[in-house]
């Protein structure tokens, strides 16, 4: 089945450790995004990747990193620089140019900083 | 003014109601609205894609698009327990600004 794995699905991490969460994809896509997703508030996007060692930033990107080396893959690193990681994350990717809307969304990973 | 508004609910209804789900935006060059299904703690899915002014019918699902005052619904017919869930709306002007509403939360009650 084609699709988006996100992993881990609920993550702990304690004040000043920096975490990596993993999206894997085989649905072929070129285009790939990060976007954060916190009550009450629309999703925000992180970072996206149109190809294979490009990325850009989105709307809220201080206190993350990301890399995409294979176009199947898009880690993002939520550093120790995030003053408010609590979140859900959740990974899409699209066909073609980024942001024409048809986005394929992961599962997400719940980050629960103690 | 946020770009993209959205009733939050949440929105109670009993099974068979029609639901109308409403965003409102400020950005005329928006050209392409979407509206997504998003089941407690999983990621949204693609329920209508929709180009321009317009209705579009899927099934029980209607989208509308009104650009002049920019305003787009999602109509539910006959609405069942597995229909509740958040929706968001989005939309993009094709490669340049895409942004989702903060979502409307649906409980169809049998």
């Amino acid at each position: 089945d084609g699709g988006i794995t996100q992993s881990p699905k609920y993550l702990f991490r304690k004040e000043g450790q920096n975490v990596t969460l993993s999206c894997e994809q085989n649905l072929n896509h070129d285009a790939m995004y990060w976007y954060r997703q916190d009550p009450g508030q629309g999703l925000r996007l992180i970072y996206y990747s149109q190809i294979v060692n490009d990325f850009q930033k989105g709307d809220i990107a201080e206190g993350y990193s990301v890399s995409r080396e294979k176009k199947e893959s898009f880690p993002l690193t939520v550093t120790s620089a995030q003053k408010n990681p609590t979140a859900f994350y959740l990974c899409a990717s699209s066909i073609g140019r980024v942001n024409t809307g048809e986005l394929f969304f992961g599962e997400g990973s719940r980050l629960t900083v103690l | 003014q946020k770009e993209v508004e959205q009733d939050p609910g949440p929105l109670s209804v009993p099974e068979g109601a029609i639901v109308s789900l409403n965003c409102t935006y400020s950005n005329s060059a928006f050209q392409y609205f979407m509206w997504y299904r998003q089941y407690s703690r999983k990621g949204p899915e693609l329920l209508m894609y929709t180009y321009s002014s317009g209705n579009k019918e899927d099934g029980r699902f209607t989208a509308q698009v009104d650009k002049s005052s920019k305003y787009i619904s999602l109509f539910i017919r006959d609405s069942q327990p597995s229909d509740s869930a958040t929706y968001l709306c989005a939309m993009t002007n094709y490669g340049q600004n895409f942004v989702f509403g903060p979502g409307t939360r649906l409980s169809v009650l049998p």
